[in-house]
Protein backbone atom coordinates (compact mmCIF):
# COMPACT_ATOMS: atom_id res chain seq x y z
CA UNK A 1 0.00 0.00 0.00
CA UNK A 2 1.34 3.45 -0.58
CA UNK A 3 1.96 5.33 2.50
CA UNK A 4 0.75 9.22 3.05
CA UNK A 5 2.63 10.19 5.72
CA UNK A 6 1.12 13.45 6.77
CA UNK A 7 2.72 16.65 8.90
CA UNK A 8 2.26 18.15 11.28
CA UNK A 9 -0.51 16.29 13.07
CA UNK A 10 -1.56 19.51 14.40
CA UNK A 11 -1.19 23.41 13.59
CA UNK A 12 -1.22 25.98 15.96
CA UNK A 13 -1.77 29.56 13.66
CA UNK A 14 -2.97 32.34 13.82
CA UNK A 15 -5.57 34.80 11.95
CA UNK A 16 -3.67 36.25 8.75
CA UNK A 17 -0.92 33.61 9.27
CA UNK A 18 0.29 31.69 5.82
CA UNK A 19 0.73 27.94 6.61
CA UNK A 20 1.28 24.80 5.14
CA UNK A 21 0.60 21.15 5.38
CA UNK A 22 2.48 18.78 3.37
CA UNK A 23 1.99 14.90 2.23
CA UNK A 24 4.93 12.59 1.48
CA UNK A 25 3.74 9.92 -0.74
CA UNK A 26 5.86 6.47 -0.16
CA UNK A 27 6.02 5.75 -3.51
CA UNK A 28 5.25 7.58 -7.05
CA UNK A 29 1.73 8.94 -7.67
CA UNK A 30 2.24 11.10 -10.08
CA UNK A 31 -0.53 14.10 -9.71
CA UNK A 32 -3.18 11.74 -8.05
CA UNK A 33 -3.37 13.80 -5.16
CA UNK A 34 -6.67 15.60 -3.45
CA UNK A 35 -6.84 17.70 -0.43
CA UNK A 36 -9.97 17.53 1.69
CA UNK A 37 -11.31 19.95 4.34
CA UNK A 38 -13.45 18.33 6.96
CA UNK A 39 -14.91 20.30 10.20
CA UNK A 40 -16.56 19.25 12.79
CA UNK A 41 -19.74 17.08 12.40
CA UNK A 42 -19.42 17.74 8.37
CA UNK A 43 -18.61 15.04 5.73
CA UNK A 44 -15.08 16.34 3.85
CA UNK A 45 -14.97 19.13 1.58
CA UNK A 46 -12.68 18.76 -1.23
CA UNK A 47 -10.39 21.81 -1.77
CA UNK A 48 -7.50 20.55 -4.22
CA UNK A 49 -7.28 18.31 -6.49
CA UNK A 50 -4.59 17.10 -9.39
CA UNK A 51 -2.15 18.22 -6.88
CA UNK A 52 -2.96 21.52 -7.73
CA UNK A 53 -5.73 22.63 -9.09
CA UNK A 54 -8.52 24.39 -6.47
CA UNK A 55 -11.81 22.91 -6.62
CA UNK A 56 -15.17 24.81 -7.23
CA UNK A 57 -16.11 27.66 -4.70
CA UNK A 58 -13.06 26.84 -3.25
CA UNK A 59 -10.87 30.31 -2.21
CA UNK A 60 -8.19 31.74 -4.10
CA UNK A 61 -5.96 31.47 -0.65
CA UNK A 62 -5.61 28.02 -1.05
CA UNK A 63 -3.26 26.07 -3.52
CA UNK A 64 -1.31 23.07 -3.96
CA UNK A 65 1.60 22.45 -4.85
CA UNK A 66 4.22 19.58 -5.39
CA UNK A 67 7.95 18.91 -5.13
CA UNK A 68 8.71 15.63 -6.03
CA UNK A 69 6.99 13.20 -3.57
CA UNK A 70 6.10 15.60 -1.33
CA UNK A 71 3.20 17.18 -1.97
CA UNK A 72 1.57 20.79 -0.04
CA UNK A 73 -1.63 22.76 0.65
CA UNK A 74 -0.90 26.21 1.49
CA UNK A 75 -3.61 29.02 2.79
CA UNK A 76 -2.51 32.23 2.60
CA UNK A 77 -4.24 34.66 4.91
CA UNK A 78 -5.57 32.51 7.27
CA UNK A 79 -9.22 33.14 8.09
CA UNK A 80 -11.43 31.81 11.10
CA UNK A 81 -13.52 29.94 8.58
CA UNK A 82 -10.21 27.62 7.60
CA UNK A 83 -10.28 26.28 10.74
CA UNK A 84 -11.01 22.38 10.32
CA UNK A 85 -8.90 19.03 9.62
CA UNK A 86 -7.07 18.84 6.43
CA UNK A 87 -6.65 14.98 4.81
CA UNK A 88 -4.83 14.21 1.92
CA UNK A 89 -6.05 11.52 -0.48
CA UNK A 90 -3.78 10.00 -2.96
CA UNK A 91 -5.98 7.52 -5.93
CA UNK A 92 -3.45 6.63 -8.01
CA UNK A 93 -3.72 3.14 -7.21
CA UNK A 94 -5.28 0.95 -4.75
CA UNK A 95 -6.07 0.87 -2.31
CA UNK A 96 -6.36 4.54 -1.74
CA UNK A 97 -4.88 5.93 1.15
CA UNK A 98 -5.31 8.75 3.49
CA UNK A 99 -2.95 11.07 5.46
CA UNK A 100 -3.21 10.89 9.13
CA UNK A 101 -4.98 14.50 9.04
CA UNK A 102 -3.91 17.88 10.25
CA UNK A 103 -5.81 19.77 13.11
CA UNK A 104 -5.66 23.36 12.19
CA UNK A 105 -6.61 25.65 15.12
CA UNK A 106 -5.92 29.02 16.40
CA UNK A 107 -3.23 30.05 18.51
CA UNK B 1 -27.28 18.69 -8.51
CA UNK B 2 -25.61 16.11 -7.57
CA UNK B 3 -26.34 14.54 -3.83
CA UNK B 4 -25.74 11.72 -1.79
CA UNK B 5 -27.51 9.73 1.23
CA UNK B 6 -26.06 6.84 3.12
CA UNK B 7 -28.50 4.52 5.54
CA UNK B 8 -27.66 2.11 7.85
CA UNK B 9 -29.04 0.09 11.13
CA UNK B 10 -27.59 2.54 13.47
CA UNK B 11 -26.76 -0.16 15.85
CA UNK B 12 -25.61 -3.74 15.42
CA UNK B 13 -24.07 -6.46 17.31
CA UNK B 14 -20.87 -7.86 17.29
CA UNK B 15 -20.69 -10.66 14.31
CA UNK B 16 -23.71 -9.65 12.33
CA UNK B 17 -23.44 -8.42 8.57
CA UNK B 18 -23.46 -4.63 8.40
CA UNK B 19 -25.44 -3.40 5.60
CA UNK B 20 -25.29 -0.25 4.05
CA UNK B 21 -27.27 1.68 1.13
CA UNK B 22 -26.13 4.93 -0.70
CA UNK B 23 -28.72 6.67 -2.82
CA UNK B 24 -27.90 9.09 -4.95
CA UNK B 25 -28.65 11.47 -7.34
CA UNK B 26 -28.07 14.02 -9.92
CA UNK B 27 -25.76 11.24 -11.85
CA UNK B 28 -26.05 7.56 -13.06
CA UNK B 29 -23.79 4.68 -12.47
CA UNK B 30 -24.06 3.99 -15.95
CA UNK B 31 -22.75 6.54 -17.00
CA UNK B 32 -19.17 5.50 -18.61
CA UNK B 33 -16.15 6.25 -16.24
CA UNK B 34 -18.89 7.07 -13.36
CA UNK B 35 -17.74 5.38 -9.55
CA UNK B 36 -18.86 5.76 -6.21
CA UNK B 37 -16.70 4.79 -2.86
CA UNK B 38 -17.41 4.15 0.33
CA UNK B 39 -15.22 5.53 3.50
CA UNK B 40 -15.23 5.29 7.15
CA UNK B 41 -14.16 7.45 10.07
CA UNK B 42 -14.35 6.32 13.78
CA UNK B 43 -15.42 9.07 15.81
CA UNK B 44 -12.48 11.27 16.44
CA UNK B 45 -10.07 9.45 13.68
CA UNK B 46 -9.27 9.69 10.19
CA UNK B 47 -10.65 8.99 6.99
CA UNK B 48 -10.40 5.01 5.84
CA UNK B 49 -11.20 4.19 1.87
CA UNK B 50 -12.95 1.45 1.99
CA UNK B 51 -14.29 0.15 -1.33
CA UNK B 52 -15.55 1.53 -4.93
CA UNK B 53 -17.65 0.32 -7.47
CA UNK B 54 -17.44 1.53 -11.03
CA UNK B 55 -20.17 1.85 -14.22
CA UNK B 56 -18.72 -0.98 -15.65
CA UNK B 57 -19.14 -2.91 -12.33
CA UNK B 58 -15.21 -2.91 -11.61
CA UNK B 59 -14.71 -3.07 -8.23
CA UNK B 60 -12.18 -2.42 -5.85
CA UNK B 61 -12.01 -3.35 -2.25
CA UNK B 62 -9.34 -2.36 0.72
CA UNK B 63 -7.33 -5.60 1.31
CA UNK B 64 -7.35 -4.30 5.37
CA UNK B 65 -10.71 -5.89 5.53
CA UNK B 66 -9.72 -8.85 4.40
CA UNK B 67 -12.34 -10.66 2.16
CA UNK B 68 -15.48 -8.94 4.54
CA UNK B 69 -16.29 -6.37 2.09
CA UNK B 70 -18.80 -6.98 -0.68
CA UNK B 71 -19.50 -3.53 -3.06
CA UNK B 72 -22.33 -3.69 -5.20
CA UNK B 73 -25.25 -1.04 -7.31
CA UNK B 74 -28.34 -1.42 -8.56
CA UNK B 75 -27.85 1.56 -11.36
CA UNK B 76 -32.34 1.53 -11.74
CA UNK B 77 -32.46 2.88 -8.57
CA UNK B 78 -29.43 5.02 -8.56
CA UNK B 79 -28.12 3.32 -5.10
CA UNK B 80 -24.74 1.37 -4.11
CA UNK B 81 -24.13 -0.76 -1.59
CA UNK B 82 -21.64 -2.06 0.72
CA UNK B 83 -22.17 -5.04 3.05
CA UNK B 84 -19.18 -5.86 5.70
CA UNK B 85 -19.43 -9.21 7.26
CA UNK B 86 -18.60 -10.35 10.88
CA UNK B 87 -18.51 -6.68 12.64
CA UNK B 88 -16.73 -6.20 15.86
CA UNK B 89 -16.54 -2.84 17.62
CA UNK B 90 -13.55 -1.60 15.77
CA UNK B 91 -16.17 -1.47 13.01
CA UNK B 92 -17.66 1.69 14.77
CA UNK B 93 -17.77 4.59 12.76
CA UNK B 94 -19.55 7.55 10.75
CA UNK B 95 -19.60 5.78 7.20
CA UNK B 96 -19.58 7.98 3.98
CA UNK B 97 -20.84 7.08 0.24
CA UNK B 98 -19.21 9.67 -2.25
CA UNK B 99 -18.79 9.82 -6.38
CA UNK B 100 -15.22 8.96 -7.28
CA UNK B 101 -15.87 10.79 -10.43
CA UNK B 102 -14.21 13.29 -10.13
CA UNK B 103 -12.53 11.65 -7.22
CA UNK B 104 -14.93 12.18 -4.44
CA UNK B 105 -15.84 15.79 -4.55
CA UNK B 106 -19.11 14.80 -3.79
CA UNK B 107 -19.82 13.08 -0.61
CA UNK B 108 -23.36 12.22 1.32
CA UNK B 109 -23.70 13.07 5.50
CA UNK B 110 -22.21 9.93 6.94
CA UNK B 111 -24.59 7.79 9.05
CA UNK B 112 -23.11 6.51 12.17
CA UNK B 113 -22.85 2.60 12.84
CA UNK B 114 -22.07 1.24 16.37
CA UNK B 115 -21.22 -2.15 16.55
CA UNK B 116 -22.18 -3.09 20.52
CA UNK B 117 -23.41 -6.09 22.44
Amino acid sequence: DIQMTQSPSSLPASLGDRVTITCRASQDIGNYLRWFQQKPGKSPRLMIYGATNLANGVPSRFSGSRSGSDYSLTINSLESEDMAIYYCLQHNEYPYTFGAGTKLELK
Amino acid sequence: QVTLKESGPGILQPSQTLSLTCTFSGFSLSTYGMGVGWIRQPSGKGLEWLANIWWDDDKYYNPSLKNRLTISKDTSNNQAFLKITNVDTADTATYYCARSTPGFAYWGQGTLVTVSS
